[in-house]
């Protein structure tokens, strides 16, 4: 489809073990952003690049938390050493530039449970 | 963190009758605002957009209005389907950033 998507939709992972999820934003789109929503909440920014270049990565909770998009395309967000408190849902969303205001559009989200 | 929402707020109403679900905001230097619809298991879904030059913006079924005097943002769906039963969010953005930030979420009932 045309849309924003992620993978996997559902990952379940033991405390401690380190876990990579996948985004792949709408062609063409120069500004993607990860987003992590807790139950009964809003979603909560985590980082934001433009292109290949991670511009804003002050939402990111801890230094266990890391986010790359090498080639400016697909992007992956990497958790190492899970902790229960980590479990919540992880939006990808992306738009078309960055020098005006533009709509984010997202994906329906990874839900990661640690147990 | 900056969004709230332990407790939903509940809107409910009758089909075909419309719908205003309210937010307020939080930096005047706000430039720019989305509403967002999310049904259960999916992301945010973009519903429409007004920049702070405007105050009010009409889409499909669907009407926007920022007052920026008291930081208010309204959404009015007009002639609720039952399609319409969702979680409705509204977001804004800082001048300057490119981060969104989401207000408290209402979810939006309707009856039959």
């Amino acid at each position: 489809g045309a849309g924003v998507s992620q993978s996997p939709r559902y990952k379940v992972a033991k405390r401690g073990q380190d876990v990579a999820l996948r985004c792949d934003p709408i062609s063409g789109h120069v500004s993607l952003f990860w987003y992590q929503q807790a139950l009964g909440q809003g979603p909560e920014f985590l980082t934001y690049f433009q292109n290949e270049a991670q511009l804003d990565k002050s939402g990111l909770p801890s230094d266990r938390f890391f986010a790359e998009r090498p080639e400016g395309s697909v992007s992956t967000l990497k958790i190492q050493r899970t902790q229960q408190e980590d479990s919540a849902v992880y939006l990808c969303a992306s738009s078309l530039r960055q020098v005006s205001n533009q709509p984010q559009h997202f994906g329906d989200g990874t839900r990661l449970s640690i147990l | 963190g900056e969004s709230v929402g332990l407790h939903l707020p509940t809107l409910s109403v009758q089909e075909g009758d419309n719908s205003i679900i309210n937010c307020a905001y939080s930096n005047s230097a706000s430039d720019y605002f989305i509403w967002y619809k999310q049904e259960s298991g999916k992301g945010p879904q973009f519903i429409i957009d007004i920049r702070s030059n405007m105050d009010k913006r009409q889409g499909q079924r669907v009407t926007v209005l920022l007052n920026k005097t008291v930081k208010h943002l309204s959404l009015q769906i007009a002639a609720t389907q039952p399609g319409d039963s969702a979680v409705y969010f509204c977001a804004e953005k800082i001048q300057g950033a490119q981060k969104l930030v989401f207000g408290q979420g209402t979810r939006l009932t309707i009856n039959p």
